[in-house]
């Protein structure tokens, strides 16, 4: 199957710092990419939906300035959090389409002093 | 909101039985219903890619059946082993798009 990495695994910072999330399609190219969180007990739940060259679509809720994404090859796309806080400390994973099915990467855990 | 539920949340069975759990999604503006296996530390891996009402497939001891009329969708595993306990994800797309709603997962324990 196609393999999707992300960076880093784990990000512990202080509040106020801004973490950047890579994801990388590695064998595959991939126009569409998604971003998903998951706090504890609770289902993966999509965040936003990256196009390659283009603005993301982010899903209600979701803070566009404060979660950039930047998409600009059709390999990596990249997830910032700007001004962590502590409550925005949870597990982010991203996924890269073949237009049949989602790829994840692994995920990232950050964790938000 | 879309309603993606998953029974049971979690199921701890002995080595060599077999198993069953459940994905309920709406009936309405269906499209796919994705299951994927999440072992922990370890990115989530697709098992079944499912469109068709009365569909079945099957990968090894691992099978999904779905009723899209009904809206539900079964994962049987077949002779449990210590190597599938995992967390099973199942996800609903609708309209034709890649948007993914997912369960909460059930999570299987296999006792050697």
């Amino acid at each position: 199957g196609a393999v999707v990495s992300q960076h880093p695994s784990w990000v512990i910072c202080k509040s106020g710092t801004s973490v950047k999330i890579e994801c990388r399609s590695l064998d595959f190219q991939a126009t569409t990419m998604f971003w998903y969180r998951q706090f504890p007990k609770q289902s993966l739940m999509l965040m936003a939906t990256s196009n390659e060259g283009s603005k993301a679509t982010y899903e209600q809720g979701v803070e566009k300035d404060k979660f950039l994404i930047n998409h600009a090859s059709l390999t990596l796309s990249t997830l910032t959090v700007t001004s962590a806080h502590p409550e925005d400390s949870s597990f982010y994973i991203c996924s890269a389409t073949d237009q049949e099915t989602q790829y994840f990467g692994p995920g990232t855990r950050l964790l938000v002093l | 909101i879309l309603n993606v539920e998953q029974s049971p949340q979690s199921l701890h069975v002995q080595e060599g039985d077999s198993t069953n759990f459940t994905c309920s999604f709406p009936s309405s503006n269906f499209y796919a219903l994705h299951w994927y296996r999440w072992e922990t530390a370890k990115s989530p891996e697709a098992l079944f890619v499912m469109t068709l009402n009365g569909d079945e497939k099957k990968k090894g001891r691992i099978s999904a059946t779905l009723n899209t009329k009904e809206g539900y969708s079964y994962l049987y595993i077949k002779g449990s082993q210590p190597e599938d306990s995992a967390t099973y994800l199942c996800a609903f797309s609708g309209n034709a798009g890649n948007m993914l709603t997912f369960g909460g997962g059930t999570r299987l324990m296999v006792k050697p």
